[in-house]
């Protein structure tokens, strides 16, 4: 079974609009990722954030999560046509340890 | 540095074929993964290698069996494919060295597998 679920599994955005992605997940973790995936191809690691930090940043991105409630969100400010993607959390329940992928968000950002 | 990656992009299989995928590295990383994935759905983990030597069964295993043939280079293979089989098949990475570690994985760009 999946570790982390995103919501919404599609959303649909006019260019310059933001953009915010969630992520649940089951057990107790040591970090948790964020990647991208353009159509046809693999996968791109975006941002890891560790248990024992609330937010990260990277240009565009910001990224929260909450270990009470086992959730995460990634934000995408300003979003351009090129962020038209699908984007997964993966979770590790120890430093090193598998990665557990969620379904992912299908993002279309319109021109 | 070209990264990961897998060969053939694509291959089309008749029940009961067998077949290798092939995935390489060229980042000197000790860990190596396969996932599929399957449409509209996340990555599941098939097998890994922690390091060269060693393989581990992952979340999906049956059917599939893996060789870590040196540090560079992880296969995969279908000894005896099945429709069920039919997938996207991405390769990955990761530095493991002790004392440089990082959580990160590195994919490659996938094999997409069909079995009629």
């Amino acid at each position: 079974s999946q570790q982390g679920e995103e919501d919404p599994q599609a959303l649909s955005i006019q260019e310059g609009e933001n953009a915010t992605m969630n992520c649940s997940y089951k057990t107790s973790i040591n970090n948790l990722q964020w990647y991208r995936q353009n159509s046809g191809r693999g996968l791109v690691h975006l941002i890891l954030i560790r248990s024992n930090e609330r937010e990260k940043h990277s240009g565009r991105l910001r990224v929260t999560l909450d270990t009470s409630k086992k959730s995460s969100s990634l934000l995408i400010t300003a979003s351009r046509a090129a962020d038209t993607a699908s984007y997964f959390c993966a979770t590790a329940l120890n430093a090193g340890n598998m990665l557990t992928f969620g379904g992912g968000t299908r993002l279309m950002v319109k021109p | 540095n070209a990264g990961v990656t897998q060969t053939p992009k694509f291959q089309v299989l008749k029940t009961g074929q067998s077949m290798t995928l092939q995935c390489a590295q060229d980042m000197n990383h000790n860990s190596m993964y396969w996932y599929r994935q399957d449409p509209g759905m996340g990555l599941r983990l098939i097998y890994y290698s922690a390091s060269e030597g060693t393989t581990d069964k992952g979340e999906v295993p049956n059917g599939y069996n893996v060789s870590r043939l040196n540090k560079r280079e992880f296969s995969l293979r279908l000894e005896s494919a099945a429709p069920s089989q039919t997938s996207v098949y991405f390769c990955a990475s990761r530095k493991s060295h002790w004392g440089q570690a990082t959580d990160t994985q590195y994919f490659g760009p996938g094999t997409r597998l069909t079995v009629l």
